[in-house]
C-alpha cells in the first residue's frame, strides 16, 4: 500500500492564481481531511469528508474548495491564491471518523508570492 | 475554550539521554489523547493513544502517561537516538463531535551526538 500520497511536493504561485493540490489514499478509508501547518501554530483543519459525495468545512475553510467524487481522492482547490495561504498542507485519512488514527500524507509546501 | 498546550517549544539533548515532553489540555469532556511524531518534511505518524482510563502506554522507547484529573500528559523518550529528532505533537479528542480534534503546536526535539 502506498498509503496517503500528495502532489505536488512543492509549489510556488503568484497572487490570484488558482491550483489544485492532489491527495489520494489506497486504504479504503472513509474519512479524509486537509490541514494546514504554519510556524508556531498547530495543525488547522480546512475541510473534511466522511465519505464519497460528502464534504464539510473545518476551522479555516475560506479560500479553499474540496470535492470527494471517489473514496480514494480528495483534491483541495485554491480559488485565488493569497500570500496568507503560504503554508504546508497535509492530507490525512482514517477509517471511520477522525476519532481513529489519522494517516498523513508527506505534505505540500506552498508559497504564494 | 478548548486548548492544547505543549512544552517546551524546543529541546536539545545528547544522544543516549532521556527526556520528557509535556502536554496540558483544557478539552472537556475528554475522550482520548494521541502523540504523533513528525519528522522534518514528513507528515505526522501516530506513536501512542491513551483513553480516559489509561495512565501509561508504551511504544518501544516511548512512554506516554496521562493524568486525566489534572489534564496533563507527558511523553518520555528513553535512551534517545539521532532518529528521535523530530517534532512531537499532542492531539486531544473530545467526547462530543465525531470529527473534532485539538492539536498542540508541538515540541521540536533535536538529538545531538
Amino acid at each position: 500500500n502506498a498509503g496517503v500520497t500528495q502532489t505536488p511536493k512543492f509549489q510556488v504561485l503568484k497572487t490570484g492564481q488558482s491550483m489544485t493540490l492532489q491527495c489520494a489514499q489506497d486504504m479504503n478509508h472513509e474519512y479524509m481531511s486537509w490541514y494546514r501547518q504554519d510556524p508556531g501554530m498547530g495543525l488547522r483543519l480546512i475541510h473534511y469528508s466522511v465519505g464519497a459525495g460528502i464534504t464539510d468545512q473545518g476551522e479555516v475553510p475560506n479560500g479553499y474548495n474540496v470535492s470527494r467524487s471517489t473514496t480514494e481522492d480528495f483534491p483541495l482547490r485554491l480559488l485565488s491564491a493569497a500570500p496568507s495561504q503560504t503554508s504546508v498542507y497535509f492530507c490525512a485519512s482514517s477509517p471511520g471518523t477522525a476519532r481513529n488514527e489519522q494517516f498523513f500524507g508527506p505534505g505540500t509546501r506552498l508559497t504564494v508570492l | 475554550k478548548n486548548q492544547v498546550e505543549q512544552s517546551p517549544q524546543s529541546l536539545i539533548i545528547l544522544e543516549g539521554k532521556n527526556c520528557t515532553l509535556q502536554c496540558n489540555y483544557t478539552v472537556s469532556p475528554f475522550s482520548n489523547l494521541r502523540w504523533y511524531k513528525q519528522d522534518t518534511g514528513r507528515g505526522p505518524v501516530s506513536l501512542t493513544i491513551m483513553t480516559f482510563s489509561e495512565n501509561t502506554k508504551s511504544n518501544g522507547r516511548y512512554t506516554a502517561t496521562l493524568d486525566a484529573d489534572t489534564k496533563q500528559s507527558s511523553l518520555h523518550i528513553t535512551a534517545s537516538q539521532l532518529s528521535d529528532s523530530a517534532s512531537y505533537i499532542c492531539v486531544v479528542r473530545p467526547q462530543t463531535g465525531a470529527n473534532n480534534l485539538f492539536f498542540g503546536t508541538g515540541t521540536r526535539l533535536t538529538v545531538i551526538p
